[in-house]
């Protein structure tokens, strides 16, 4: 079985400043990760995943993200926000093998002001 | 390019009452899934299914049936809603391998 954690819940930040929502998982089997996104009253979109390969995933909307296996951790980056980036988002791991239905974290609500 | 289709996006209903949440998808997908989204609390796995005839309880089942009688459709129903299952659901699907599409969920009050 896999877990995560969103470690945290709200992240306010100034537009054109750079953020980093954090993601740590664990799992006895190899990973697959991914970072959804969900604006107000709509469903989940995918920013990036992570299958094998290269450890820095670019996304969509300047997204990245590194995935960091002694750590277990999967942290989403964009180096300058913008407003319509306020946002939830939500972190997911599967395993790369079996169940083929991921586990969500608890979500991180990205606040950006002006 | 409908993808995952849930219907209604919104429903009412009294306690007690039974109702059915649809979910359809037009990818041809073999794994499908429910989830609730309350606050502060993520994406909770109600059901899953990996193809037709074939499902599975996920974190939180109790209170919900689901059937998968062809690769589109995959029903969620609540036999007896309780003011508990106040939540917003949402229906993905996805093949192996793939990341999960996600319909644009259905927001459901329980009186």
């Amino acid at each position: 079985a896999q877990s995560v954690t969103q470690l945290d819940s709200q992240v306010p930040v100034f537009e054109e400043a750079p953020v980093e929502l954090r993601c740590n998982y664990s799992s006895s089997v190899s990973v697959y990760l991914f970072w959804y996104v969900q604006y107000p009253n709509q469903g989940l979109q995918l920013l990036l995943k992570y299958l094998s390969g290269s450890t820095l995933v670019k996304g969509i909307n300047g997204f990245e993200a590194e995935f960091n296996k002694s750590q277990t951790s999967f942290h989403l980056r964009k180096p300058s926000v913008h407003i319509s980036d306020t946002a939830e988002y939500f972190c997911a791991v599967r395993g790369s093998g079996g169940s083929y239905i991921p586990t969500f974290g608890r979500g991180t609500s990205l606040i950006v002001h002006p | 390019n409908a993808g995952v289709t849930q219907t209604p996006k919104f429903q009412v209903l009294k306690t007690g009452q039974s109702m059915t949440l649809q979910c359809a998808q037009d990818m041809n997908h073999e794994y499908m899934s429910w989830y609730r989204q309350d606050p502060g609390m993520g994406l909770r796995l109600i059901h899953y299914s990996v193809g037709a005839g074939i499902t599975d309880q996920g974190e939180v089942p109790n209170g919900y049936n689901v059937s998968r009688s062809t690769t589109e459709d995959f029903p969620l129903r609540l036999l007896s809603a309780a003011p508990s299952q106040t939540s917003v659901y949402f229906c993905a699907s996805s093949n192996a391998n793939q990341p999960q599409h996600f319909g644009d969920g259905t927001r459901l009050s329980i009186l």
